[in-house]
C-alpha cells in the first residue's frame, strides 16, 4: 500500500546533541509537511517543500531545518534539541491543485529529550 | 490569519449512541476545506470527512456526517452509532490552497471516549 513511513518512531537524544528525523513516502506526492505536535496540542506546521522548494513558517525556530534530497525522502535536522523541543513529529504529504486537497500523514516519530 | 477553535477539549459517549464534536473558524476567505481528522492513541492521523465551502450540501461519510453552517462559520461533526474504535482525539482543521501546495490549521482538538 501506499504510505508515509516515519523512522525511527521513538528517538531519543540528548540536550544539544543534533538529531535527524526521516520520512519517506511512496505516493509520489510532490508536497511534503512537518509538522510538530506537543502534547495535547494541535500539530503547529515547521516547514514545507513543494518540490525542491523550501517553505520555511515564519514562526518556525533557526534550530529546525530540513532536506529533501528526493520526492521520496525528507528530513527534519534539529540542530541543537533543547527540552522544549520534545514532541512528536508528524511528517505529511500531498499534491498541489485544488482537486487533491487532502494531507496523508505519517505515524510520527516521538522525540525525548534528555 | 484563519483560526480554528474546539470548545469541547473532551468529550464521552456510550456505545451506540450519537455524539456531536464542535468547531469554529474565522476567515476572511469565501473558498476553501474544512476537515475532520482523527487521531488514534498512538496511530497516525486520517482523515475522516472533509466539506467544500462552496458546497451547501453537507458531507456524509457513513456513520460520519457533518453540519456546516458557513455563515455561521460553524463546523461540527456528528458520530451515529458510536463504536470503541471510534475513541481517538478529533482535529477540526481549515485548508488554505497556495500555489505552493495546502495549508492546514488545527483546531486544539477534542479528546473522544467510547464507553461500552
Amino acid at each position: 500500500d501506499a504510505m508515509v513511513i516515519q523512522n525511527p518512531r521513538y528517538q531519543v537524544t540528548q540536550f544539544g546533541k543534533p538529531v535527524t528525523l526521516s520520512c519517506s513516502q511512496t505516493l509520489n506526492h510532490n508536497v511534503m509537511y512537518w509538522y510538530q505536535q506537543k502534547s495535547s496540542q494541535a500539530p503547529k506546521l515547521l516547514f514545507h517543500y513543494y518540490d525542491k522548494d523550501f517553505n520555511n513558517e515564519a514562526d518556525t525556530p533557526d534550530n529546525f531545518q530540513s532536506r529533501r534530497p528526493n520526492t521520496s525522502f525528507c528530513f527534519l535536522d534539529i540542530r541543537s534539541p533543547g527540552l522544549g523541543d520534545a514532541a512528536m513529529y508528524l511528517c505529511a504529504t500531498s499534491r498541489v491543485g485544488r482537486a487533491y486537497n487532502e494531507q496523508f500523514f505519517g505515524p510520527g516519530t516521538r522525540l525525548t529529550v534528555l | 490569519a484563519q483560526t480554528v477553535t474546539q470548545s469541547q477539549p473532551e468529550m464521552s459517549v456510550q456505545e451506540a449512541e450519537t455524539v456531536t464534536l464542535s468547531c469554529t473558524y474565522d476567515t476572511s476567505e469565501s473558498d476553501y476545506y474544512l476537515f475532520w481528522y482523527k487521531q488514534p492513541p498512538s496511530r497516525q492521523m486520517i482523515l475522516v470527512i472533509r466539506q467544500e465551502a462552496y458546497k451547501q450540501q453537507n458531507a456524509t461519510e457513513n456513520r460520519f456526517s457533518v453540519n456546516f453552517q458557513k455563515a455561521a462559520k460553524s463546523f461540527s461533526l456528528k458520530i451515529s452509532d458510536s463504536q470503541l474504535g471510534d475513541a481517538a482525539m478529533y482535529f477540526c482543521a481549515y485548508r488554505r490552497e497556495e500555489t505552493s501546495g495546502s495549508r492546514l490549521t488545527f483546531g486544539e482538538g477534542t479528546q473522544l471516549t467510547v464507553n461500552p
